[in-house]
């Protein structure tokens, strides 16, 4: 499974746009790229995957270049609630589900 | 549905004793995954099952620890005997198995205390 590599920790302002990085310069031909996010005393949570180009949903958007080494997270106009550990994964279904150390995001108010 | 369901969903126990972990996956879904969490190791993936085969368990850290299946709405963790080391919060997680479909629904975990 793809390694990934991304921020341990990032801040932010209530109200911006955030976006987290993640390097997967290994990542398979047939990897998908899923992100997921964790409160504190809850497990982990989907919030999108993509293969290629862009995805949007009703939480964020994965920005994917041509190449797939790296995707971006992007959380539009963050609130306090968003603060969590996000993580970035690549692989595919009904595979092992790595989860590295991810990145950590305050929202400041 | 429910969602997957854990249960305890806190245990404390005493060193050498015998600790299992119960988990019920969403009907329907056919992979089952096996996490423990801690401050120093983060979250890792202890085990999974594909149609309740167990498929990797390369992150089981010793013989202690066992994981079945014996059915597609119910799997256990067990760690016998259990060591102080072994607090955690351990994590079920359930998927409907698709090489398209990387998502995964996590219960609310059990937090095991051992002293």
């Amino acid at each position: 499974l793809a390694k990934t590599t991304q921020p341990i920790s990032m801040d932010s302002y209530e109200g911006q746009e955030v976006n987290i990085t993640c390097s997967h310069n290994n990542i398979a031909t047939n990897d998908y790229i899923t992100w997921y996010q964790q409160f504190p005393s809850q497990g982990p949570r989907f919030i999108i995957q993509g293969y290629k180009t862009k995805v949007t949903n009703e939480v964020a958007s994965l920005f994917i270049p041509a190449d797939r080494k790296s995707s971006t997270l992007s959380l539009p106009r963050v609130s306090l609630s968003d603060t969590a550990v996000y993580y970035c994964l690549v692989g595919r279904g009904g595979e092992k589900l790595t989860f590295g150390t991810g990145t950590r995001l305050t929202i400041i108010p | 549905d429910a969602g997957v369901i854990q249960s305890p969903r806190h245990e404390v126990t005493e060193m050498g004793q015998e600790v299992t972990l119960r988990c019920k996956p969403i009907s329907g879904h056919n992979s089952l995954f096996w996490y423990r969490q801690t401050m120093m190791r983060g979250l890792e993936l202890l085990i999974y099952f594909n149609n309740n085969v167990p498929i990797d368990d390369s992150g089981m850290p010793e013989d202690r620890f066992s994981a079945k299946m014996p059915n597609a709405s119910f799997s256990t963790l067990k760690i016998q005997p259990s060591e102080p080391r072994d607090s955690a919060v351990y994590f079920c997680a359930s998927s409907l198995y698709r090489r398209e479909n990387t998502e995964a629904f996590f219960g609310q975990g059990t937090r095991l205390t051992v002293v």
